[in-house]
């Protein structure tokens, strides 16, 4: 079946800090990759997506790319904020079940000033 | 646009009893998903509903059901309740439910706990 690996947390760093998750997936087909962020007492949001493998997805300064060599896709961001505060999943999900989520377990992030 | 809601935000049930959660929908949107999130267990899929119809289903047992309605809101249900059925349940809506991905809007959740 599928599942999505995802690094421990908790993780802290101070601001302007360089933030890496890892992520690394097993699926049988050609998923779709997705990062999403919860912030505190809210529901999940789409961060950013990648459909094919090569594809980078971006937004809000953060970057995730699609690694099928490597069954990998990490999110980066080059200089964190304390409004980057929050738990990021990493997800997939597969063609044919398109809606149908595979989460990690979640990596809390807090940014101090 | 209105977000996805989800009623009631919080509950609190004993166990064996049963309880239905609701998930009203972006206007437009017709996929609602239904997923658990528990500290153990992470998010996991519960199912997918599209036009009145469960295209999806996860690995739960039979006493958690759903059903959509024609106005495309939606419903899960939880019968005879146990303790592991504490959790945040997120409801997420899509525009369509082709095979293409569509983003998933996550409404806030309802807070279930079971004592």
């Amino acid at each position: 079946g599928n599942s999505v690996t995802q690094m421990e947390g908790p993780v802290t760093l101070s601001e302007e800090a360089f933030l890496t998750i890892n992520c690394t997936y097993t699926a049988t087909g050609y998923p779709s990759l997705f990062w999403y962020v919860q912030y505190p007492g809210e529901g999940l949001q789409l961060l950013l997506k990648a459909t094919k493998a090569d594809d980078k997805g971006s937004n809000k300064g953060f970057e995730a790319t699609y690694r099928k060599e490597t069954t990998s896709f990490h999110l980066e961001k080059g200089s964190v904020q304390v409004s980057d505060s929050a738990v990021y999943f990493c997800a997939l999900s597969e063609p044919g079940s398109a809606r149908q989520l595979t989460f990690g377990s979640g990596t809390q992030l807090t940014v101090l000033p | 646009k209105a977000g996805v809601t989800q009623t009631p935000r919080y509950l609190i049930k004993t166990r064996g009893q049963q309880v239905t959660l609701s998930c009203s929908p972006i206007s437009g949107h017709r996929s609602v998903s239904w997923y658990q999130q528990t500290p153990g267990q992470g998010l996991q899929f519960l199912f997918e509903y599209f036009s009145e119809t469960q295209r999806n289903k996860g690995n739960f047992p039979g006493r958690f059901s759903g059903r959509q309605f024609s106005n495309s809101r939606s419903e899960m249900n939880v019968s005879t309740l146990e303790l592991g059925d504490s959790a945040l349940y997120l409801c997420a809506s899509s525009p369509r439910g082709t095979d293409s991905y569509n983003e998933q809007f996550f409404g806030p959740g309802t807070r279930l706990t079971v004592l």
